[in-house]
């Protein structure tokens, strides 16, 4: 069974950097194919994709973001972690990680973890 | 703003049929890039309802499909139930990256 569980402070003060992990079970993330996606929804408002790391540790990030955003992944501990700079009231909401497959429903996100609220506030 | 655009809002009667659509570009739908769509309940997690244009998970009730067609797409529901009151988003892929929808609210009447 695939599952997705994301960790990280629930309060960060503006100006800050945001840490959050996610750990995950019932998958390699060096199998050809994986991919584990951060996903992020201010309270009321869209789903936003942040960044995402492959199974051979491909980087990408959200264009709009890509300056104040790292991924990086622990292979040995099955986890993802993103980090944010510079956090602002404006990032406040649910952050989610998701894992995709290419070999497998055409890449969607098919599972998801529960979402941590982060919440930015002096 | 948005890449893909989705009407804020649809609603429809219990038994009716309703349909959500998502506008891209040449950059991301009109690329070729596949369309997948989520259904969000309140309080949760996206839920995958199709991937790869018109397929359905398994545990995904044919009441729902979707459809491409050049730069846009559709997600239809039908036999509205009340259950299929939630936030439904599409998302495709721009010069390789990721993209969501601003998503649609349904309400069953």
């Amino acid at each position: 069974q695939v599952t997705l569980r994301e960790s990280g402070p629930a309060l960060v003060k503006p100006t800050q950097t945001l840490k959050l992990t996610c750990t995950f079970s019932g998958f390699s993330l060096t199998t050809s194919g994986m991919c584990v996606s951060w996903i992020r929804q201010p309270p009321g408002k869209a789903l936003e994709w942040l960044a995402r790391i492959d199974w051979d540790d491909d980087k990408y990030y959200s264009t709009s973001l890509k300056t104040r955003l790292s991924i990086s992944r622990d292979t040995s501990k099955n986890q993802v972690v993103l980090t944010m700079t510079h956090m602002d009231p404006v990032d406040t909401g649910t952050y989610y990680c998701a894992r995709t497959n290419s070999a497998d429903y055409f890449g969607a996100f098919h599972i998801w973890g529960q979402g941590t609220m982060v919440t930015v506030s002096p | 703003q948005s890449v893909l655009t989705q009407p804020p809002a649809v609603s429809g009667a219990p038994g009716q049929r309703v349909t959500i659509s998502c506008t891209g570009s040449s950059s991301n739908i009109g690329a070729g890039y596949d369309v997948h769509w989520y259904q969000q309940l309140p309080g949760t997690a996206p839920k995958l309802l199709i991937y790869g244009n018109s397929n359905r998970p398994s545990g995904v009730p044919d009441r729902f499909s979707g459809s491409k067609s050049g730069t846009s797409a559709s997600l239809a529901i039908t036999g509205l139930q009340a259950e299929d009151e939630a936030d439904y988003y599409c998302q495709s892929y721009d010069s390789s990256l990721e993209v969501f929808g601003g998503g649609t609210k349904l309400t069953v009447l």
